[in-house]
């Protein structure tokens, strides 16, 4: 069963723009993941965000995790053509290096 | 440093065919997983391996066997494929948090 799920399902935006995805999960985590894969690709490990940390950037990219509400953002600024891809978010809980991910979602940025 | 790699890229099996997915990964990592990947399903994990010798069922074993008899190579087996097997499988590697993955197999059972 999906731990995360993300929000929206599918996103377009213009070159230039900032895009915002959400993602949600049910039980306590150790640390949250984001990745991303282009079509026909496999998945590309972008930032990893740990259960005591609030926020971490990493270029263009901006995470926010919140416990409490047991969510976590990815915010990609500037966005370029070439960042169109599905993005997904993955969990890692208990003492086990699992991964569950979620649906993912997919960023379109029109030039 | 090739990273991972999965061996073939595409397959056509005929139900009831038997077949071996190879990953190898030269990244010296404990940790190998094979996942499948599915229309609006994401991935879910089928097998993976916490060091060589060892392997533990995910979350949708049932239909595979898998074997880790090097540290580098993780193969993934179907004995007799069914059309429900139709997917794109990936394999990973890594530590105990990060994973990398490989480009995909792409099977298609008819």
């Amino acid at each position: 069963s999906q731990q995360g799920e993300e929000d929206p399902q599918a996103l377009s935006i213009q070159e230039g723009e900032n895009a915002t995805m959400n993602c949600s999960y049910k039980t306590s985590i150790n640390n949250l993941q984001w990745y991303r894969q282009n079509s026909g690709r496999g998945l590309v490990h972008l930032i990893l965000i740990r259960s005591n940390e609030r926020e971490k950037h990493s270029g263009r990219l901006r995470v926010t995790l919140d416990t409490s509400k047991k969510s976590s953002s990815l915010l990609i600024t500037a966005s370029r053509a070439a960042d169109t891809a599905s993005y997904f978010c993955a969990t890692t809980t208990g003492a086990n290096s699992k991964l569950t991910f979620g649906k993912g979602i997919t960023l379109s940025v029109r030039p | 440093n090739a990273g991972v790699t999965q061996t073939p890229k595409f397959r056509v099996l005929k139900t009831g065919q038997s077949m071996t997915l190879l990953c190898a990964q030269d990244m010296n990592h404990e940790y190998m997983y094979w996942y499948r990947q599915d229309p609006g399903m994401g991935l879910r994990l089928i097998h993976y391996s916490v060091g060589e010798g060892t392997t533990a069922k995910g979350e949708v074993p049932d239909g595979y066997n898998v074997s880790r008899l090097k540290k580098q190579n993780f193969l993934l087996g179907l004995e007799s494929a069914a059309p429900s097997q139709t997917s794109v499988y990936f394999c990973a590697s890594g530590g105990k948090e990060t994973q990398y993955f490989g480009p995909g197999t792409r099977l298609l059972v008819l």
